[in-house]
């Protein structure tokens, strides 16, 4: 167990729509960092955030956005949704946000289908 | 210049053998090279990771050779088990503390 907690699990919704993403991350880190994977995409790094404030930003599509919040966790939006944003989303967390930055401690993931 | 590129894609091992895979990058202001391991069903975990001042680290049956020189890095695994079958990422870290990872390898280790 990592101590990232990711909710939901699963997710199956239809496109057009709008799914919120929570994630929690073990007590104390202050940086989260969300990735997509798909198969043929690896682990895709989407937006980072360091105690509240966005530190980098990867290929987020301008359809999803995350903030994090002053207890620390994080939400992913994703709206208007595709069939081709099926994929699992993984938050991770780490202590610190810069160059000393050491590991990042994954949750076990959301798996959103669109159908 | 973000990229980082990992082969093979898949790979099949007896047990006992050895299992490598390799990666490139592109960036010179990468600092830091973790491996992550992730099973089915869960999230990648920090399998060893090098600094870029460091030429190979082992750790177990686990080994990581760095080429500075070439922007390279490999790992090894000696005496592959059936219980190392697993996806494998290579990543590079930027100066926020973000992950730029390979494309994964697919391990499959026959008993």
């Amino acid at each position: 167990d990592s101590g990232v907690t990711q909710t939901p699990k699963h997710l199956i919704t239809a496109t057009g729509q709008r799914v919120t993403l929570r994630c929690s991350p073990r007590s104390g880190d202050l940086s989260v960092y969300w990735y997509q994977q798909s198969l043929d995409q690896g682990l895709q790094f989407l937006i980072q955030y360091y105690n509240g404030e966005e530190r980098a930003k990867g290929n987020i599509l301008e359809r999803f956005s995350a903030q994090q919040f002053p207890d620390l966790h994080s939400e992913l939006n994703l709206s208007s949704l595709e069939l081709g944003d099926s994929a699992l989303y993984f938050c991770a967390s780490s202590p610190t946000g810069g160059t000393n930055t050491g590991e990042l401690f994954f949750g076990e993931g959301s798996r959103l289908t669109v159908l | 210049q973000q990229q980082v590129k990992q082969s093979p894609q898949s790979l099949i091992v007896q047990k006992g053998g050895i299992s490598i895979i390799n990666c490139a990058y592109e960036n010179t202001a990468f600092d830091y090279f973790p491996w992550y391991q992730q099973f089915p069903g869960k999230g990648p975990a920090l399998l060893i990771a090098i600094r870029p001042d460091v030429s190979e680290k082992k750790e177990g049956r686990f080994t990581i050779s760095f080429n500075k020189s070439a922007k390279q890095f490999s790992l090894h695994i000696m005496d592959s088990q059936p219980g190392d079958s697993a996806t494998y990422f290579c990543a590079a870290r930027g100066n926020t503390g973000k992950l730029i990872f390979g494309q994964g390898t697919t391990l499959q280790v026959k008993p």
